[in-house]
């Protein structure tokens, strides 16, 4: 069964701080991974997709993955207590374009 | 309008009563997927159709009916449903590359909060 892993949190950070949320999948067929954040009452918003190993940047968000190790992760440079909300990893493999959620990790950012 | 909108927002059912929840998308998309979303746990998927036909039923209850009529639209429809089926309903599009690199991108609507008494 393919499953994404993901600290519940919260993680909970000052603003200014970088922000670190990690995943990891089971499938190693997983050729797609996204992040997608979460506000509270709120449906999840796409906010950054990955398909090679290394670093994806965009703005204060960067995306890392390590195929071998079978682990994604975002950071969150000068974090914001807009950020606060829950973050969602997915993965999806190369047969199906459907991803796999994990739980989600909350992330508190604090004045 | 623009984006995935679902309606109603809010519903509060008893359990003998039929109701439908709706989505439609105006992005494009060429698939449609309705997730459960329950505190404390991941992304339910239940129903995933692209280019209207089904392609994916993640062994749903059968009191839980999709319908999706073309590519823009796609209905839940609800009956005799129990308590622990209380949730969160969310309807997502997403571009299905065939034959490439699948995108996996999903759009979600805002959702459908469903009590059930």
């Amino acid at each position: 069964q393919k499953e994404v892993e993901q600290n519940s949190g919260p993680l909970s950070v000052p603003e200014g701080a970088i922000a670190s949320l990690n995943c990891t999948y089971s499938d190693r067929g997983s050729q797609s991974f996204f992040w997608y954040r979460q506000y509270s009452g709120k449906s999840p918003e796409l906010i950054m997709s990955i398909y090679s190993n290394g670093d994806k940047e965009d703005g204060r968000f960067t995306a890392q993955l390590n195929k071998a190790s079978q682990y994604v992760s975002l950071l969150i440079r000068d974090s914001q207590p807009s950020d606060s909300a829950t973050y969602l990893c997915a993965a999806s493999s190369g047969g199906s374009y459907i991803p796999t959620f994990g739980r989600g990790t909350s992330l508190i950012v604090h004045p | 309008e623009t984006g995935v909108t679902q309606t109603p927002r809010h519903l509060v059912m008893g359990m003998t009563n039929k109701k439908s929840l709706k989505c439609e998308q105006h992005l494009g998309h060429n698939a449609m997927y309705w997730y459960k979303q329950s505190a404390k746990k991941p992304l339910e998927l239940m129903f995933v159709y692209s280019l209207e036909e089904r392609v994916e039923n993640n062994s749903v209850p059968s009191r839980f009916s999709p319908e999706c009529p073309n590519s823009s639209h796609l209905f839940l429809h609800l009956h005799t449903l129990q308590p622990e089926d209380s949730a969160l309903y969310l309807c997502a599009s997403s571009q299905d590359v065939a034959g490439g690199l699948n995108t996996g991108e999903l759009f979600f609507g805002e959702g459908s909060r469903l009590t059930v008494l």
